[in-house]
């Protein structure tokens, strides 16, 4: 148990779809993350919330929009994916953003777009 | 730039001794970060260097080299439920994010 839950676990969504995805804390952190883990690639840092404010946004399309409610949730919504966009969707957490703050990982969304 | 390189796939056998290596090149170099990832399940923090050495946690151990951009992680007395993919993550000085590699699939025969 890492503290950071995630749902759904799995999601198939259509191109034309709207969904969201889920992350909540419960570590007490001020900074969450999203990231992306694609096969055979490296992990890609999507979204940084600190303190609620999002201080990063690295180059994802405008099909991917966070909301940070409050410093324990954040969401990912999704509208009109490609197929591409099928991946492991990774949120995390950490006491701050900045340096050695180790981070703890939920255990994802695996999303399939048809 | 930046990038992180470690083998795609190891294989070991139970009991045995396994070293997983990471080279690095980034403009700004402020700790490396290894963590577990079990199939299908969150990766899981096991180690954090920031200056040279051997950083050693019980069967695990990581080792850093900043003037070499390189840094290894150490599992002793193998057991299959280590059979998982090992990253290796970079925080890098000057955007504070942490770049990771592509993880190393180590696989644990009895």
């Amino acid at each position: 148990e890492t503290g950071v839950t995630q749902t759904p676990r799995h999601l198939v969504m259509g191109m034309t779809n709207k969904k969201s995805l889920k992350c909540e804390q419960h570590l007490g952190h001020n900074a969450m993350y999203w990231y992306k883990q694609s096969a055979k690639k490296p992990l890609e840092l999507m979204f940084v919330y600190s303190l609620e404010e999002r201080v990063e946004n690295n180059s994802v399309p405008s099909r991917f929009s966070p909301e940070c409610p409050n410093s324990s949730h954040l969401f990912l919504h999704l509208h009109t994916l490609q197929p591409e966009d099928s991946a492991l969707y990774l949120c995390a957490s950490s006491e701050g953003s900045g340096e050695y703050n180790e981070q703890f990982f939920g255990p994802g969304t695996r999303l399939t777009v048809l | 730039g930046q990038n992180i390189d470690q083998p795609t796939e190891m294989t070991a056998t139970e009991g045995a001794i396994v070293q997983i290596n990471c080279t690095y090149q980034t403009s700004g170099f402020n700790g490396l970060f290894w963590y577990q990832q079990h199939a299908g399940e969150a990766p899981t923090f096991l180690s954090y260097n920031v200056l040279d050495g051997l950083e050693e946690k019980g069967r695990f151990s990581s080792f850093l080299s900043r003037s070499k951009g390189y840094s290894y992680l150490l599992l002793k007395e193998l057991q299959m439920k280590d059979s998982a993919s090992y990253l290796c993550a970079v925080r890098d000085r000057n955007t504070d994010k942490l770049i990771f590699g592509t993880g190393t699939r180590l696989q644990v025969f009895p």
